[in-house]
């Protein structure tokens, strides 16, 4: 059974510029998490897609946005990239949130670099 | 605020002997707990999942959980340089909620 995958594995940008950042779930999974793990630093959530609806969101500002597709797969938007959005970005899935387990699993991340 | 706390270390612990990594939860209603393990530059990867109080054990990985003094704790046993790695927390409650790691490091 295929894992949580995501792209790109490295992505490069400016500051000022978009970044488009994408995850496919393991399939049966329904819902997809991002986090942003700065280099040493915890997990810090970001977002949450269930059955195409966005349930929460973290303490970031709006210019981190994202969707779910028909498919579950997601994408993650930042705009106005600054610095300190440099990070390792992870996407988590898991059985959607009506069910009783919640473990996630995690794709292997996308680093972002912003110049 | 909800919370999951974790002794940041780092934890230094000699190569085939038991490491103890702890975390404490603020949540009482807090029902699943899952232990996931970080290497340097990597995605975590789920180890252990507990649900009920007192031990589970998987391999050389034993859970502890203890609903009433709202603390859970991996045991690693015979600990390898490859255990070298953080150990985060996550309790759910709603979503799962992440402690802040533990970097463990097995001395050879």
């Amino acid at each position: 059974e295929a894992g949580v995958t995501q792209s790109p594995t490295h992505l490069i940008k400016t500051r000022g510029q978009q970044a488009t950042l994408r995850c496919s779930p393991i399939s049966g999974h329904t819902s997809v998490y991002w986090y942003q793990q700065a280099l040493g630093l915890g997990l810090q959530f970001l977002l949450w897609y269930d059955e195409g609806e966005e349930r929460n969101r973290g303490n970031f500002p709006p210019r981190f946005s994202g969707r779910q597709f028909p498919n579950y797969s997601s994408e993650l938007n930042v705009n106005a990239l600054e610095l300190e959005d440099s990070a390792l970005y992870l996407c988590a899935s898991s059985l959607g949130s009506s069910g009783s387990i919640h473990e996630q699993f995690f794709g292997p991340g996308t680093r972002l670099t912003v110049l | 605020q909800k919370e999951v706390e974790q002794n940041s270390g780092p934890l230094s612990v000699p190569e085939g002997a038991i490491a103890s990594l702890n975390c404490t939860y603020s949540d009482r209603v807090s029902q699943s707990f899952f232990w996931y393990r970080q290497y340097s530059g990597k995605s975590p990867e789920l180890i252990m999942s507990i649900y009920s109080n007192g031990d589970k054990e998987d391999g050389r990985f034993t859970a502890q959980l203890n609903k009433a003094s709202q603390y859970v704790s991996l045991l690693i046993r015979d600990s390898q340089p490859s255990d070298s790695a953080t150990y985060l927390c996550a309790v759910y409650h709603y979503q799962l909620i992440w402690g802040a790691g533990t970097k463990l490091i097995i001395k050879p």
